[in-house]
């Protein structure tokens, strides 16, 4: 099993460029999620996905989508990228959203000029 | 609101030293405990967790107890070797309604030096 996978590793953009970011995961996982890593913040919920078909905001929504394309597959979506979401992105994923142990992918480091 | 305090590090040891990362946090209702480690460009792993008041978790050598009385969940590991150098990260889990959120400390970096 490879767990959560992340693509890309890394990724350089310009302001005002779009790109997703994808996660999957094999693990037959119900509850899926999108954090953002800064220095000295800790990890901070962006969008989470409790079951397939549906998604949530999380404490930092603003200037992300996501997709809950299968119950494999989570998408996070930059439209307009800023230099304020520079970040480490990390995907996780649980058996179900109430109590459960979360395992992280190994993250995408994005840089937004 | 809910939240979760960390020491704040760096926290620099010797190997074979004693350990303690200390971990208070605010919640609301009957919170789930949890250490995560992150080990230098990787993704948070979990190490230890407790679900109720008085569970102790452990893992690897490391220990932490639930305790409701002064909302602690401290983390210690008797002797840390070089390999358990890493950032550790406090974090508690509540539920109501539709918001289920996993709530993290900043992280505490811990260098273990030979």
């Amino acid at each position: 099993n490879a767990g959560v996978t992340q693509t890309p590793k890394f990724q350089v953009l310009k302001t005002g460029q779009s790109m997703t970011l994808q996660c999957a995961q094999d693990m037959n996982h119900n509850s899926m999620y999108w954090y953002r890593q800064d220095p000295g913040m800790g990890l901070r919920l962006i969008y989470y996905s409790a079951s397939e078909g549906t998604t949530d905001k999380g404490e930092v929504p603003n200037g992300y989508n996501v997709s809950r394309l299968n119950k494999r597959e989570f998408s996070l979506r930059l439209e307009s990228a800023a230099p304020s979401q520079t970040s480490v992105y990390f995907c996780a994923s649980s058996v179900g959203a109430d109590r459960e142990t979360q395992y992280f992918g190994p993250g995408t480091r994005l840089l937004v000029l | 609101g809910n939240s979760v305090t960390q020491m704040e590090g760096p926290v620099t040891l010797s190997e074979e030293a004693f350990l303690t990362i200390n971990c208070t946090y605010t919640a609301t209702g009957y919170p789930s405990l949890f250490w995560y480690v992150q080990y230098p460009g990787e993704g948070l792993q979990l190490l230890l967790k407790a679900t109720k008041a008085d569970d102790k978790g452990s893992n690897k050598g490391f220990e932490a107890t639930y305790r409701k009385e002064t909302t602690s969940f401290h983390l210690e590991k008797g002797s840390v070797q070089v390999s358990d150098s890493a950032v550790y990260f406090c974090a508690l889990w509540t539920s109501g309604g539709s918001n289920y959120k996993l709530t993290f400390g900043k992280g505490t970096l811990l260098t273990v030096n030979p």
